[in-house]
């Protein structure tokens, strides 16, 4: 069975500075999705940054990206220039072709101070 | 960007009522929505896949007699919460694709349901 661990409960950054969420993921499959979705208090999901497996190229959205390491099974998020904003919980998730399901990890809370 | 709207966003009511929650996709076909649990602090857990005209497809340990799924249209499921007890309290929210392997899923703003 797949598998999304994120490590870490909280983090906290200060305005303006970079972070980084890690996430690990356990499966057996080749081809799949790996996602950040960002939840702030108002519990909406919004897609941060997806990334396609057979893409070597690491994802990339303004002031998002990923480290995608497909050997090691990591995909982290790095937050570049953090705001105030983003503070919010960060939810990693994998889905592969087959079974088209979204897998979360248990989520990461962000608190991004001023 | 596709929309999809979930109503309602927050539903309190006495134990043993049933409850039902809508999911519509606004602006494209949904084959397949889906519908998530979160409680508190923790992580989404998929509950069951729809699919239009077809019976809902439920993860393991989740109670098909109790939460009923119907996607009777290609713009809208409902889930239907019965005889809703304090521990059904949660926060549900849907998503909804197009076709098979279209990514990302959409999601909705999530209905937050409280038992008394």
């Amino acid at each position: 069975a797949q598998t999304v661990t994120q490590s870490q409960p909280e983090m906290s950054v200060q305005e303006a500075e970079t972070v980084t969420l890690s996430c690990t993921y356990d499966t057996s499959e080749n081809n799949y999705y790996l996602f950040w979705y960002k939840q702030p208090p108002s519990r909406q999901m919004i897609l941060v940054i997806r990334q396609e497996a057979y893409k070597q190229q690491n994802a990339t959205e303004n002031r998002f990206s990923v480290n995608f390491q497909k050997a090691a099974k990591s995909f982290s998020l790095k937050i570049s220039d953090s705001q105030l904003g983003d503070t919010a919980m960060y939810f990693c998730a994998f889905m592969d072709y087959n079974t088209d399901k979204l897998i979360f990890g248990t989520g990461t809370r962000l608190q991004v101070f001023p | 960007g596709a929309v999809v709207s979930q109503h309602p966003s927050r539903v309190i009511c006495k134990s043993g009522t049933s409850v039902k929650i809508e999911c519509r996709s606004l602006d494209f076909q949904a084959t397949t929505m889906f519908w998530y649990r979160q409680f508190p602090k923790q992580s989404l857990m998929l509950m069951a896949t729809s699919n239009e005209g077809s019976k809902a497809t439920y993860e393991q340990g989740v109670e098909k007699d109790k939460f009923l799924i119907n996607h009777a249209s290609l713009t809208l499921s409902t889930l239907t919460v019965t005889s809703a007890h304090p521990e059904d309290s949660s926060f549900y929210i849907c998503s909804a694709r197009h076709r098979v392997g279209d990514q990302p899923q959409h999601f909705g703003d999530g209905t937050r349901l409280s038992i008394l």
